[in-house]
């Protein structure tokens, strides 16, 4: 199991651009997490989706920000336009309802320059 | 919605020295989970807790839930410079829900 793969690694932008983050949740997860984390505001749970559903979307800031989950197997975070604000290291996770325990993917380190 | 609190933020240790940190809520929650995150790392899940009063180990951790199912602890024995990292409380959003809010974290910082 190569477990929730998350591209790119890093990413850096101007101010303004669009920013897409991929995500690949473990095949049979059928719940998927979109976290932020920063040293001021800790991990903050941005959206989550079951059955590729959106279920809760309260954590996501404005407007700018906007998540897709168009098949079991891949989901995307994007930003438009990104802010300077916007940088944080974006993980995805997922796992399967009512199994203990959610697994991470690596994280997107986001830079708006 | 629910939150959990967690205390110290950071604690620095010797090697061989023991280390706890301290997970609460204001409500009560139906369970509870622990992460570990190596510094440039992501979090990886740890245990959950579900029964009020209950203690589960795993080699030299201890994981412990309230009784009042409002607090919870993990306890490092002896650490080792491999226990570097931060760790996390989860508990529910609310009520019943699957979505783990979590806590600030307790960095711990071991010295060789």
């Amino acid at each position: 199991d190569a477990g929730v793969i998350q591209s790119p690694r890093h990413e850096v932008t101007e101010m303004g651009q669009e920013v897409t983050l991929r995500c690949k949740p473990i095949s049979g997860h059928n719940s998927l997490f979109w976290y932020r984390q920063t040293m001021m505001r800790g991990l903050e749970l941005l959206i989550y989706f079951n059955n590729n559903v959106p279920i809760d979307d309260s954590g996501m800031p404005e407007d700018r920000f906007s998540a897709k989950m168009p098949n079991a197997s891949f989901s995307t975070l994007k930003i438009q336009p990104s802010e300077p604000r916007d940088s944080a290291v974006y993980f995805c996770a997922s796992s399967l309802v009512g199994v203990y325990g959610y697994t991470f993917g690596s994280g997107t380190r986001l830079t708006v320059v | 919605g629910q939150q959990v609190m967690q205390i110290p933020q950071y604690q620095h240790v010797q090697e061989g020295e023991d280390f706890t940190t301290y997970c609460n809520s204001s409500t009560t929650l139906s369970n509870i989970q622990w992460y570990k995150q190596r510094p440039g790392g992501h979090p990886v899940f740890l245990i959950q807790l579900v029964k009020s009063g209950e203690v589960k180990k795993q080699k030299r951790l201890t994981f412990q839930f309230g009784e009042a199912k409002k607090n919870s602890s993990l306890h490092i024995t002896a650490t080792q410079t491999t226990d570097v990292g931060t760790y996390f409380c989860a508990g529910p959003k609310s009520g019943g829900s699957y979505i783990p809010t979590f806590g600030r974290g307790t960095s711990l910082i071991v010295h060789p």
